[in-house]
């Protein structure tokens, strides 16, 4: 079935390094991918967005990439702060109502 | 700035009690969600709703059901609680603007059913 899944469940990067977390998917009808933030005790917030007909989007100090090739997304974010410190989560979408959300990746920053 | 509201932070029921969770949004948007979050299993939808007064069951509905009498207010309800039901609970909402997907999130009522 369709599945989202993440390479690595935690991450853990010193400070002013970039940070690459990954992400894997399935469903190849999947046209919108979003990349969520979720610090502790808070809901899931969104960071970027990229759709499937390009490759590759930038924000602030954020890149999400994309390879349909290989089904695989990836979140680049340059310069990692600690507070970036979060559970990040891929999230994929064919259009319609329902989004296919990740396990999430735990991306731990050391000062 | 988006708000999403729910109404308890954390929450402690007893098995077979009926529980109401409730989430309150300002934006004005159409589509409304409950999910639930377990750790390893990332989020999980249980139940939708497009507009007011309709609902559509998602991924795992069972053990729940939902109440949108107005457009701002999305109720999840446990008829009866069980300790399978320990959970975070997310709501969410988004506007029913072209294929644009961003959810906003409320803050989550972590539940606990003893």
């Amino acid at each position: 079935g369709e599945s989202v899944g993440l390479h690595l469940p935690t991450l853990s990067v010193q400070e002013g390094d970039n940070s690459i977390i990954n992400c894997a998917y399935s469903n190849s009808a999947s046209d919108y991918f979003i990349w969520y933030k979720q610090e502790s005790g808070k809901g899931p917030q969104f960071i970027i967005d990229i759709r499937s007909n390009m490759d590759k989007r930038q924000g602030q100090r954020v890149t999400v990439l994309l390879n349909k090739t290989v089904k695989h997304l990836s979140l680049q974010i340059a310069a990692t702060q600690p507070g970036d410190s979060a559970v990040y989560f891929c999230a994929e979408n064919t259009g319609g109502f329902k989004t296919i959300f990740g396990a999430g990746t735990r991306l731990f920053v050391k000062a | 700035d988006v708000k999403v509201t729910q109404s308890s932070r954390y929450l402690v029921k007893r098995t077979g009690e009926k529980v109401f969770l409730e989430c309150v949004q300002d934006m004005d948007h159409e589509n409304m969600f409950w999910y639930r979050q377990d750790p390893g299993l990332g989020l999980r939808l249980i139940y939708f709703s497009y507009d007011v007064k309709m609902k559509e069951k998602g991924d795992i509905p069972e053990g729940y059901s939902v109440s949108r009498e107005k457009k701002e207010r999305f109720s999840l309800i446990l008829e009866s609680a069980s300790t399978n039901q320990t959970s975070m609970y997310l709501c969410a909402t988004r506007t029913h603007s072209g294929r644009t997907d961003t959810q906003y999130f409320g803050p989550g009522t972590r539940l606990t059913v003893l």
